[in-house]
């Protein structure tokens, strides 16, 4: 079953709206959570990765004004895509590493898809 | 030059054939690789880890060249199943993952 569990499957916004996707895991803690955003036949493009308690740290080019990311348990990740435009729309995945299963495999969620109207 | 190029393709075999991938890495200090599945819309998943000496899980056969740094993926007998893209990864650390970006394949009947 999923051990990485992603929320909301799909969305769609009008522009300048605020859209919060939701990352938890579901049997273990997650040490790391990372989130990535891949457009169309592209790869996906790691924005930031956070430890549970602490600041993100963003990639380069990311915005952390724009894109929130809030870590606040080990079992649950927040990406907040602020004042949406049409260009964000994307698909947004997390992936989580644990504690309990350091085998260095990433475990994603089921992905959210975004689109800003 | 990217951390992690692969061939996008797309690889369009038959049924049962035979189909090898190639990706190569930039940084010599990576540690650990791996080849992800991802379908059309989907997450990606683990398809194999790839270690030193080589693996093999059932038609699929992972190796690693870290003097010429890049890893394969051999594909024997294809599936219509094994239609998907096929993500190279490169870690230098557990919390620094690395994608390619991808390699798409299509096994037609």
């Amino acid at each position: 079953g999923a051990v990485v569990s992603q929320h909301p499957s799909w969305v769609i916004c009008k522009s300048g709206t605020s859209v919060k996707i939701e990352c938890r895991s579901l049997d273990f803690q997650a040490t790391t959570m990372f989130w990535y955003r891949q457009f169309p036949k592209q790869s996906l493009m790691l924005m930031a990765t956070s430890n549970e308690g602490s600041k993100a740290t963003y990639e380069q080019g990311v915005e952390k004004d724009k894109f929130l990311i809030n870590h606040a348990s080990l079992t649950l990740s927040t990406l907040t895509v602020t004042s949406a435009h049409p260009e964000d729309s994307s698909f947004y995945i997390c992936s989580a590493t644990f504690r309990e299963r350091n085998t260095g495999e990433l475990f994603f969620g089921e992905g959210s898809r975004l689109t800003v109207l | 030059r990217k951390e992690v190029e692969q061939d996008p393709g797309p690889f369009n075999v038959p049924e049962g054939a035979t189909v090898a991938f190639n990706c190569t890495y930039s940084n010599s200090a990576s540690q650990s690789f791996f080849w992800y599945r991802q379908d059309c819309r989907k997450e990606p998943k683990l398809l194999m880890s790839v270690y030193s000496s080589g693996n093999e899980d059932g038609r699929f056969t992972a190796q690693l060249n870290r003097a010429s740094q890049y890893i394969s993926l051999l594909i024997r007998d294809s599936k219509l199943s094994d239609s998907a893209t096929y993500l190279c990864v490169v870690a230098t650390a557990a919390y620094d993952m690395r994608f390619g970006a991808g390699t798409r394949l299509t096994v037609k009947p």
